[in-house]
């Protein structure tokens, strides 16, 4: 099984609205992953949570939030969006963290995001 | 830095023509090379990998050779169905050190019947 699961599958929120977004795997991995992808662009990585810990933040504004509340769930808080916010968040785990050799990323379906 | 130049498309096929997805990639030491592939409204899967140099990847009648003198791993298939419209991606992990992938910039194609 590789899968990844996320939740909700779409997402429409006005600029002051909280929301979070949901990860889940099951296949004891040790690292996870937030990406945002906009329309007919690669995905560009937000956050990496390795053993739990937050190890790698891309300089994302504070309006995301990230939490890992266990080695099988990963969250995205948001706070005050803006419309250029809306685009597809994927997650992905990886069985190991960043620096190990040939680490393959396991994606999920996406929440697609709609900030009004 | 690492980078992933692959032809931006949109590739238009028809049905059981032969399909090459080009990539090349800059990198230094030796990284894994991965194919993704996204099908409309979803996320990403893995299609092929390769590890080291001369590795062939192959699944679903897709096949990629890591070529590290070339500096190459183009995305082949003999016959694409109209089920391989997609969104493709070539991306790459560099060994070792802080492991941040590398993606290209997606090729659409398009299978017309």
């Amino acid at each position: 099984d590789t899968e990844v699961t996320q939740t909700p599958k779409h997402l429409v929120m006005g600029m002051t609205n909280k929301k979070s977004l949901k990860c889940e795997q099951h296949m004891g991995h040790r690292a996870m992953y937030w990406y945002k992808q906009k329309a007919k662009k690669p995905p560009e990585l937000m956050f990496v949570y390795s053993y739990e810990k937050l190890s790698i933040n891309e300089s994302v504004p504070s309006r995301f939030s990230p939490e890992c509340p266990n080695s099988s769930l990963l969250n995205l808080h948001l706070h005050a969006l803006q419309p250029e916010d809306s685009a597809l968040y994927l997650c992905a785990s990886s069985q190991e963290p960043p620096g190990a050799g040939g680490n393959i990323q396991y994606f999920g379906a996406g929440t697609r995001l709609s900030v009004l | 830095g690492d980078s992933v130049t692959q032809m931006e498309g949109p590739v238009t096929l028809s049905e059981e023509a032969f399909l090459t997805i080009n990539c090349t990639y800059t990198a230094t030491g030796y990284p894994s090379l991965f194919w993704y592939v996204q099908y409309p409204g979803e996320g990403l899967q893995l299609l092929l990998k390769a590890t080291k140099a001369d590795d062939k990847g192959s699944n679903k009648g897709f096949e990629a050779t890591y070529r590290k003198e070339t500096t190459s791993f183009h995305l082949e298939k003999g016959s694409v169905q109209v089920s391989d419209s997609a969104v493709y991606f070539c991306v790459l992990l560099r060994d070792g050190g802080y492991q941040k992938v590398t993606f290209g910039i997606g090729t659409k194609l398009q299978v017309i019947p």
